[in-house]
């Protein structure tokens, strides 16, 4: 059962370099999202997807991009990063309706 | 403009007593609310869940109460044990938007 699979756990970038968050989902769920959690700001919504081929913005999606070519995977990718997405990037899936289940996270720092 | 709002940062409980975290949200097409905990490098768990059909939902220890005129729910955990200290994020969707939007959290200590 690995449920929601996030990698790599710990990411050092330069600015301005590329890079992608992967995750992977075992669960066959529909929905998948990625969230970032910063100091005093929660978790903010980044992009979601609800099926393959699919995939909209959430509250903070300037300086990511998604797709969602299968069930299972629903990558990030930061195409020139920045200090400001030092973060910690959670993944996460569902059913429809249902609860999130969570990935054990992405730590980034962008220097 | 935050549609979640939690307004304690923190909050600290004697172990065995009541731990009550509340919870506001702004905009009235939102249906289904849920309360997940977070451990330190640990992804988000879920705990409980309402919609707003009802205004109250327990399990266990936790319970889950929605007040829709006042915008405002809140967990409550009795009796509060040392592995509630974590931090309590309260979550909410509406039905015909799949974006699920989540507080800034609360962190509880739960002091021996």
């Amino acid at each position: 059962n690995a449920g929601v699979t996030q990698t790599p756990k710990f990411q050092v970038l330069k600015t301005g370099q590329s890079m992608t968050l992967q995750c992977a989902q075992d669960m066959n769920h529909e929905y998948m999202s990625w969230y970032r959690q910063d100091p005093g700001m929660g978790l903010r919504l980044i992009h979601y997807s609800v099926g393959a081929g699919i995939t909209d913005q959430g509250e903070v999606p300037n300086g990511y991009n998604v797709s969602r070519s299968t069930t299972e995977d629903f990558p990030l990718r930061l195409l020139s990063a920045a200090p400001s997405q030092t973060s910690v990037y959670f993944c996460a899936s569902s059913y429809r309706e249902s609860p999130l289940h969570f990935g054990n996270g992405t730590r980034l720092t962008v220097t | 403009d935050q549609q979640v709002k939690q307004n304690s940062p923190s909050l600290s409980v004697q172990e065995g007593r009541i731990s009550i975290l509340n919870c506001d949200y702004t905009n009235s097409m939102f249906d289904y609310f849920l309360w997940y905990k977070k451990y330190p490098a640990e992804g988000p768990t879920f705990l409980i869940s309402i919609s707003s059909i009802k205004d109250k939902n327990e399990d266990g220890r936790f319970t889950v109460f929605l007040n829709k005129s006042a915008k405002h729910l809140s967990l409550h955990i009795v009796p509060s044990q040392p592995g509630d200290s974590a931090v309590y994020f309260c979550a909410a969707s509406g039905n015909r938007d799949d974006k699920i939007i989540f507080g800034k959290g609360t962190r509880l200590h739960i002091l021996p």
